[in-house]
């Protein structure tokens, strides 16, 4: 069974900061099935970037996701307040979704 | 405009069983899967499974096999969860979403979640 592992588990950060999280599959997985998201207290997840690298409409383009083997990255640049949340990759993959434990991104 | 609208919260009694409707519009029904994910209090998120309204086909994780079943209503464009024997760890907040091929089925709009909470 693939596991997604996310680090680091907290990110701490200023604004205007750069931020890189990390989401590591266990196994080789199809990267156009990667996902992130992005969640605030109290509200839905909010989809960022799918296929790995394509960002949703309406998403910043602060907000960039990339690939390489089994590490997927989302990388947020010039950190917004209201950037700070829980971020959470998902793979898709046939009749299965796996989602990584999340990253806190709170401000330092 | 595609909206996603659960019904509202419930408390609900250990061993009894619990439905969640998921109304949906703004889309062809049948063009997206439907995706349900449980998030227990304080926690991540964990995919449950999916229904496609097409042709009503459910696939389950393998943790809710048999203790969920999850259906697709064409006439309504309603999607339903439905979670039997409840226990205490089963209060959570459980959210429907949408995928659709055109975005590797990554789950796209989602629902406002709906808190069951399981107590005596």
């Amino acid at each position: 069974e693939i596991v997604l592992a996310q680090s680091p588990g907290t990110l701490s950060l200023s604004p205007g900061e750069r931020a890189t999280l990390s989401c590591r599959a266990s196994q080789t997985i199809v990267n156009n099935y990667l996902a992130w998201y992005q969640q605030k207290p109290g509200q839905a997840p909010r989809l960022l970037i799918y296929g790995a690298s394509t960002r949703a409409a309406g998403i910043p383009d602060r907000f960039s996701g990339s690939a390489s083997g089994t590490d997927f990255t989302l990388t947020i640049t010039r950190l917004e307040p209201e950037d700070f949340a829980v971020y959470y990759c998902l793979f898709y993959g046939i009749s299965q979704g796996i989602f990584g434990q999340g990253t806190k991104l709170e401000i330092k | 405009e595609v909206q996603v609208v659960q019904s509202g919260a419930e408390v609900k009694m250990p061993g009894t069983t619990v439905k969640i409707s998921c109304k949906t519009s703004g889309y062809i029904f049948t063009d997206q899967y439907i995706q349900w994910v449980r998030q227990a209090p304080g926690k991540g998120l964990a995919w449950m499974g999916l229904v496609d309204p097409e042709d009503g086909e459910a696939m389950y994780a393998e943790n809710f096999r048999g203790k969920v079943t999850i259906t697709a209503d064409k006439s309504t464009q309603t999607a339903y969860m439905e979670l039997r024997r409840l226990r205490s760890d089963d209060t959570a907040v459980y959210y429907c979403a949408l995928s659709h091929s055109s975005k590797y089925y990554a789950f796209d709009s989602w629902g406002q979640g709906t808190l069951v909470t399981v107590s005596s």
